[in-house]
C-alpha cells in the first residue's frame, strides 16, 4: 500500500516565480491537507481539500491556492514567490468521517528554496 | 487560533533512560496526536488519542489525553539511539478542520 507521495522532493525557484507542488494521498483517503514547515518549527496549516473543495484555510495569503482532483490527488500553487516562502511543504491525507478527520498520514515533503 | 505549548524544547539523555514530554493549550481539543519527524522526512504518526483521560501505548511509547482536554503527554521508556528525532504534538477539534502543531521536542540519545 503506497503511502502519501509528494513531488518533486526538492525545488529551487527565483523570487517572483510561481510553483506547483503535487500530492497523491494514501489509498482509501479522501481528504488532503497542506502544511508549511519552516526550519526548526512545527508544521503550519495552509488549507484542506475535501470533495474537490477547499474546506478550511489557515492564515496564509491568497498567493497560496490549491486544487483537488476527482482521484483525490491535490496540488498546491504558490504565486509571486517570496524568499520567506522557502520551507518544507508537507501534504497529509486522511479519511473524513463524522467525528472528525482522524489521523493524518504525511508525505516526505517538498523542500522549496526561493532565491 | 489555538496555540500548543510543547516542552521541553530539547532533551539530551543517555541510552536506557526514560523520557517525558508534554503539550498544553489554552483551548480544548477533541483529538491529540503525537508524531516523530526525522531530518528531511515528513512526520510519522506514533499515537492517536480520542477520549479525555485515555492512556494509550505503542511499544515503548505511552501517551495520555489530559482530563481537561487541554493537555497531553508522551513518555518513552528505555530510550535507544533510534529514538533520536523531533517529536511533535498536534491537536484537532471537531469544529475546525485544521490540525495545530506544537513547536516540537528535539530528542538526542547518547549511546
Amino acid at each position: 500500500d503506497a503511502g502519501v507521495t509528494q513531488s518533486p522532493t526538492h525545488l529551487i525557484k527565483t523570487r517572483g516565480q510561481q510553483v506547483t507542488l503535487r500530492c497523491s494521498p494514501k489509498s482509501g483517503h479522501d481528504t488532503v491537507s497542506w502544511y508549511q514547515q519552516a526550519l526548526g518549527q512545527g508544521p503550519q496549516f495552509i488549507f484542506q481539500y475535501y470533495e474537490e473543495e477547499e474546506r478550511q484555510r489557515g492564515n496564509f495569503p491568497d498567493r497560496f491556492s490549491g486544487h483537488q482532483f476527482p482521484n483525490y490527488s491535490s496540488e498546491l500553487n504558490v504565486n509571486a514567490l517570496l524568499l520567506g516562502d522557502s520551507a518544507l511543504y508537507l501534504c497529509a491525507s486522511s479519511y473524513a468521517y463524522k467525528q472528525g478527520w482522524g489521523e493524518a498520514f504525511f508525505g516526505q515533503g517538498t523542500r522549496l528554496t526561493v532565491v | 487560533g489555538q496555540q500548543l505549548n510543547q516542552s521541553p524544547q530539547s532533551m539530551f539523555i543517555q541510552e536506557g533512560e526514560d523520557v517525558s514530554m508534554n503539550c498544553t493549550s489554552s483551548s480544548i481539543f477533541n483529538t491529540w496526536l503525537w508524531y516523530k519527524q526525522d531530518p528531511g522526512e515528513g512526520p510519522v504518526l506514533l499515537i492517536a488519542l480520542y477520549k479525555a483521560g485515555e492512556l494509550t501505548s505503542n511499544g515503548r511509547l505511552t501517551a495520555q489525553f489530559g482530563i481537561t482536554r487541554k493537555d497531553s503527554f508522551l513518555n518513552i521508556s528505555a530510550s535507544i539511539p533510534s529514538d533520536v528525532g523531533i517529536y511533535f504534538c498536534a491537536g484537532l477539534t471537531y469544529n475546525n478542520n485544521d490540525m495545530r502543531f506544537g513547536a516540537g521536542t528535539r530528542l538526542t540519545v547518547k549511546p
